[in-house]
């Protein structure tokens, strides 16, 4: 069964301490790997896709990684502002259309 | 660029009633995406419309139903109406392009909370 789990469920930072989110991911074929941010009362916002491993991206103080059985979001010197729910998606390669498998997500808060 | 737009932002039903959602997508995505979200599920997949027909369907009861409009708007209905169905539904909308085998990224709206008593 294709399945995405995420670790761990809440991470406390001081402002400036650098950190990494996990996600596993169990997909019979991968056709990319997402990261959406998600704030209270909001939907989720695209921050990455990943399509193979060995691949990066980066964006300010985040960067995404991808192996072949897991993701990482790496948060260098994190500020209050990049306090949200993260959220990482796999999208089965052979999947007809568009259809993610979410991890429950990282609720990540960053104190000054 | 106007976002995903859904309508209503916040509502409340009693067991047995039934509930339509609606959802704008961005201007020119022809693909619109709904998911269900909960505290202990997370995001879960409902149907995805593209063209005014559902080409995909996630793991839900009958009760759960959609369709898309030829403008690519699309609704959502949940007939008798369960506790258990008490969320944030989500509708995503995506810019499919013909013949390319990447990833599509959603863009979402802000939900439509619902509350069953």
């Amino acid at each position: 069964e294709d399945q995405v789990t995420q670790s761990p469920e809440a991470l406390r930072l001081q402002e400036g301490e650098s950190s990494s989110l996990n996600c596993s991911y169990t997909v019979s074929g991968l056709r990319g790997l997402f990261w959406y941010r998600q704030d209270p009362g909001k939907g989720p916002e695209f921050l990455f896709t990943l399509y193979s491993a060995g691949e990066e991206k980066e964006k300010e103080r985040l960067k995404a990684t991808l192996t072949k059985k897991e993701s990482f979001l790496h948060i260098t010197a994190p500020k209050p502002e990049d306090s949200a729910t993260y959220l990482c998606a796999a999208e089965h390669l052979n999947q007809a259309g568009t259809a993610l498998i979410f991890g429950k997500g990282t609720t990540l808060s960053v104190s000054s | 660029k106007a976002g995903v737009t859904q309508t209503p932002r916040y509502l409340i039903k009693t067991r047995g009633q039934q509930v339509t959602l609606s959802c704008s997508p961005i201007s020119g995505h022809r693909s619109v995406s709904w998911y269900q979200q909960t505290p202990g599920q997370g995001l879960q997949f409902l149907f995805e419309y593209f063209s005014e027909t559902q080409r995909n369907k996630g793991n839900f009861p009958g009760r759960f139903s959609g369709r898309q409009f030829s403008n690519s708007r699309s609704e959502m209905n949940v007939s008798t109406l369960e506790l258990g169905d008490s969320a944030l539904y989500l509708c995503a909308s995506s810019l499919v392009i013909q013949g390319s085998s990447g990833a599509n990224v959603l863009t979402f709206g802000a939900g439509s909370r619902l509350t069953v008593l």
